[in-house]
């Protein structure tokens, strides 16, 4: 069975900090990655993916993520938050060829930027 | 851009009722999901579904939720005897291929009183 778990529950920063969001999952084959974002009463959105390749993989809204495989680990980056980046943050995974090729969700993380 | 949409945005229902929750995929996507998310807690997966047969399904999932793909279009997820812990928000996702992106609604919130 898959799982995933984000370290962080809650992190608050204020604009120009470096946002790192951890996330760790467990399956054991072969993995996509993903990291999706909840603005405030707003439907998921897909920030980045990674399949295969580059590790470092680079979304939208300056976001990127290194995948790591020896530590099962897929963590967000972004090197200067802004206000417009408060949102939830929910890491998933795929486990390729897992049964229903269903996504598992981490717990998300709730990042608040101070103006 | 193609968007998966779903309907009710938000409904209200007694303790007991049945509730049918009704998605719109993305047109020539094939595989189709149903997740949900208590207030404050993580997005957790219900069933998936490929071919007109549910593929995997979570404990949730219990023999009170059923899922249809009844005229090609439309994806419904039906809870037949609605509980307290139902309220939820429920998303509605779809893919096209396997190991593609998943697409998400915006999502249905269900209120159980």
């Amino acid at each position: 069975a898959q799982s995933v778990s984000q370290h962080n529950h809650h992190v608050i920063l204020s604009e120009a900090a470096s946002l790192e969001l951890g996330c760790n999952y467990s399956y054991g084959g072969t993995v996509n990655l993903f990291w999706y974002v909840q603005y405030p009463g707003q439907h998921l959105q897909l920030l980045l993916k990674y399949f295969s390749g580059d590790p470092l993989v680079k979304g939208i809204k300056g976001f990127e993520a290194e995948f790591i495989k020896s530590k099962f680990s897929f963590n967000l980056r972004k090197p200067s938050v802004q206000w417009s980046d408060t949102a939830e943050y929910f890491c998933a995974v795929n486990g390729v060829g897992a049964a229903g090729n269903k996504l598992t969700f981490g717990g998300g993380t709730r990042v608040l930027v101070k103006p | 851009e193609p968007e998966v949409t779903q309907t009710p945005s938000h409904q209200v229902t007694q303790m007991g009722q049945e509730v049918i929750l009704r998605c719109v995929p993305i047109s020539n996507h094939l595989y189709f999901y149903w997740y949900r998310q208590i207030l404050g807690q993580k997005v957790e997966f219900l069933v998936s579904f490929y071919n007109n047969e549910i593929s995997e399904k979570s404990e949730i999932f219990d023999d009170q939720f059923s899922v249809e793909r009844p005229d090609g279009s439309n994806f419904t997820l039906k809870i037949r005897s609605t509980k307290l812990e139902d309220s939820a928000m429920y998303f509605c996702a779809s893919k096209g291929g396997n190991g593609g992106e998943l697409f998400f609604g915006e999502g249905s919130r269900l209120t159980v009183l």
